[in-house]
């Protein structure tokens, strides 16, 4: 059964802070992707990552960035978090080399980031 | 600019009864299409796709619509159950692109007893 595993499904933060969101995935996926999901925006993304050491922005990128040192794992960074970026985060993985379940995305459960 | 478009917030169905959620997107190169189902404070889960060289997709209670020349899709519940109620989100993505899905805002359907 693929599973995405999100650290930490809830946090609380100052502003200003450093915060790490983890993702860790065990289906040998290629891709992985951090969403944020706020009420009336839908999902948006901020980072994915295609291999590992690779990174490519997404529609909303200021703020954050990522690294993916290792094929199962993507991780969120917020160098010094602000209010604004009070949001569920989502990690997701995808294969794109075809058979069952390719180009669909796998979902984590998601953390709750508040930033006081 | 939203590429995906999810114009209704908000369905209401009894149960029983099919639910019918629309999705409108503006990019025609997308040619692959996904439905989410997401309940509060839960990762979204995959409910059924579709490839844009197809114009149906079928799986149990749920199907997919597409029409290409109006760049809209739709996804139906037949029969609608309680336990649907949950946020919908369609995405689209183009495959031989960068493999990442745009996502719509996002259809709230509450299925009554």
């Amino acid at each position: 059964d693929v599973k995405v595993t999100q650290s930490s499904r809830y946090l609380v933060k100052r502003t200003g802070e450093k915060v790490f969101l983890e993702c860790v995935q065990d289906m040998d996926h290629e891709n992985m992707f951090w969403y944020r999901q706020d009420p009336g925006l839908g999902l948006r993304l901020i980072y994915f990552s295609y291999d590992v050491k690779m990174k490519e922005k997404g529609d909303i990128p200021e703020g954050y960035s990522v690294s993916r040192e290792k094929k199962e794992r993507f991780s969120l960074i917020l160098e010094s978090a602000s209010t604004n970026q009070t949001s569920m985060y989502l990690c997701a993985s995808s294969s794109h080399l075809g058979g069952a379940g390719a180009n669909v995305l796998t979902f984590g459960a998601g953390s709750r980031l508040t930033v006081l | 600019d939203q590429q995906v478009k999810q114009n209704s917030p908000s369905l209401s169905v009894q149960e029983g009864r099919i639910s019918i959620l629309n999705c409108d997107y503006t990019n025609s190169m997308f040619d692959y299409f996904l439905w989410y189902k997401k309940y509060p404070a839960e990762g979204p889960t995959f409910l059924i796709s579709i490839s844009s060289i197809k114009d149906k997709n079928e799986d149990g209670r749920f199907t997919v619509f597409l029409n290409k020349s109006a760049k809209h899709l739709s996804l139906h519940i037949v029969p609608s159950q309680p336990g649907d109620s949950a946020v919908y989100f369609c995405a689209a993505s183009v495959t031989s692109g960068t493999y990442k899905y745009i996502f719509g805002t996002g259809t709230r359907l509450k299925v009554l007893a």
